[in-house]
């Protein structure tokens, strides 16, 4: 019954490959979001995608690349992985409007080599 | 633009004591107010909300939260700590029309016996 989903949980990596993280979400929501948490814990959005459109994209580089086949899945692909890249990342959803809560995947702690 | 600050990168507090994490924020509308909880290797938890109405909010876990326009703050408190409390709190805030969320840095709550 889990509500946010993300694959796969850990993601150890060298350094100018490409990989994927897959999100799901169980709930019935409309926007799916990508957060990237940093060593210091700090949270910072990265894209929000609403019924399968971006309406956020927070001057991510472009070697990242999100797709949402639909409103339930939004996967992040990340192409030419750099040293910076490693971070945990999260998966979240929540209803269509700014006042609703969002759900947060267990994340996925992305490593490079 | 919106920002959060969250004064006290750790707090520390004795099992049985008062909880108090401090959160200000800076919004130019009327903002909307969320404290999330962070346990180790996991996502994040809502533990409280407020958007309007009564401006003591009533979380999980014995959590409260007061909203003071006045003081633009939004601080959490819990009047009996217990170690399972131990674990990395964020306050967020959300404006009308944006479906983001921008974070503070956390606080790290830590419990001793």
């Amino acid at each position: 019954d889990t509500a946010v989903s993300q694959t796969p949980k850990y993601l150890v990596t060298q350094m100018g490959n490409d990989k994927s993280i897959k999100c799901e979400q169980n709930l019935g929501h409309d926007t799916m979001y990508w957060y990237k948490q940093d060593s210091k814990k700090f949270l910072k959005i990265m894209f929000s995608y609403n019924n399968k459109e971006l309406i956020i994209n927070e001057t991510v580089p472009n070697r990242f690349s999100p797709k949402s086949p639909d409103k339930a899945h939004l996967n992040l692909h990340i192409n030419s992985l750099e040293l910076g890249d490693s971070a945990v990342y999260f998966c979240a959803s929540s209803q269509e409007y700014s006042n609703q809560p969002q759900h947060f995947g267990d994340g996925t702690r992305l490593s490079i080599l | 633009a919106q920002s959060v600050t969250q004064l006290g990168s750790h707090v520390s507090v004795s099992e049985g004591a008062l909880v108090l994490l401090r959160c200000n924020y800076s919004s130019s509308v009327p903002p909307y107010l969320f404290w999330y909880v962070q346990y180790p290797n996991q996502g994040l938890q809502l533990l409280l909300k407020y958007t309007t109405g009564a401006t003591l909010v009533k979380g999980i876990n014995g959590f409260e939260a007061e909203f003071k326009k006045s003081e633009t703050s939004f601080h959490l408190t819990k009047p009996s700590a217990h170690m399972s409390d131990a674990a990395e709190y964020f306050c967020a805030v959300g404006e009308t029309g944006f479906q983001k969320l921008v974070f503070g840095t956390g606080t790290r709550l830590l419990v001793s016996p």
